[in-house]
């Protein structure tokens, strides 16, 4: 399995606070990945990264924002947390391989916004 | 809007069955298109993956067969088996981003 932890596993949380959710990789691999998975919708993609402090949107990145100081560490912050962001959210990494492109995944983060 | 589209939602299959889920897109820059699977409480994992100038792969007993002049391709999971029983998702790559498509439900009946 590659080498993905995210923290926390799960949290719940009331409307307005900020959260923040953490991917560690050991795999030093450049590409990281934050999506979500809503029913009916797949996975998602927030924001990502192609390098340290090198970051950009995706397709769902309103009332996100995330970091990328070290290349193994990639946050993800809700600054004020709504109840449309309660969701499972997945971390990803890739190596970009030309010839696979595979992105590894975590295990998930579910969080709930009351 | 999602750029990949799959369908169906969900679909049931007897064991030793065949499965199929069918996907399609509209971008024509997607350059590698991965199937992933996912098992309740776990993330998604690659399952197989096809590039556009390949219009079959095969991995035991999984195929996918893409058509590139119609922008759609599929997963077949042959002799469907009870452990089969997951969530798939088909993706296309553009820009070194995955699009997933919404995930297909397949529950083999034993």
């Amino acid at each position: 399995d590659a080498g993905i932890t995210q923290s926390p596993r799960h949290k719940v949380t009331e409307t307005g606070t900020p959260v923040t959710l953490r991917c560690h990789q050991t795999e030093n691999h450049r590409y990281m990945y934050w999506y979500r998975q809503d029913p009916g919708h797949g996975l998602r993609l927030i924001h990502y990264s192609y390098g340290v402090k090198d970051t950009d949107k995706g397709e769902v990145s309103d009332g996100y924002s995330v970091s990328r100081s070290k290349t193994e560490d990639f946050l993800l912050t809700l600054e004020s947390a709504t109840s449309s962001q309660t969701s499972v959210y997945f971390c990803a990494i890739s190596a970009i391989n030309p010839n696979t492109g595979e992105l590894f995944f975590g295990e998930g983060s579910r969080l709930t916004v009351l | 809007q999602q750029q990949v589209k799959q369908s169906p939602q969900s679909l049931i299959v007897q064991k030793g069955g065949i499965s199929i889920i069918n996907c399609a897109y509209e971008n024509t820059a997607f350059d590698y298109f991965p199937w992933y699977q996912q098992f309740p409480g776990k993330g998604p994992a690659l399952l197989i993956a096809i590039r556009p100038d390949v219009s079959e792969k095969k991995e035991g007993r999984f195929t996918i067969s893409f058509n590139k002049s119609a922008k759609q391709f599929s997963l077949h999971i042959m002799d469907s088996q009870p452990g089969d029983s997951a969530t798939y998702f088909c993706a296309a790559r553009g820009d070194y981003k995955l699009s997933f498509g919404a995930g297909t439900t397949v529950t083999v009946r034993a």
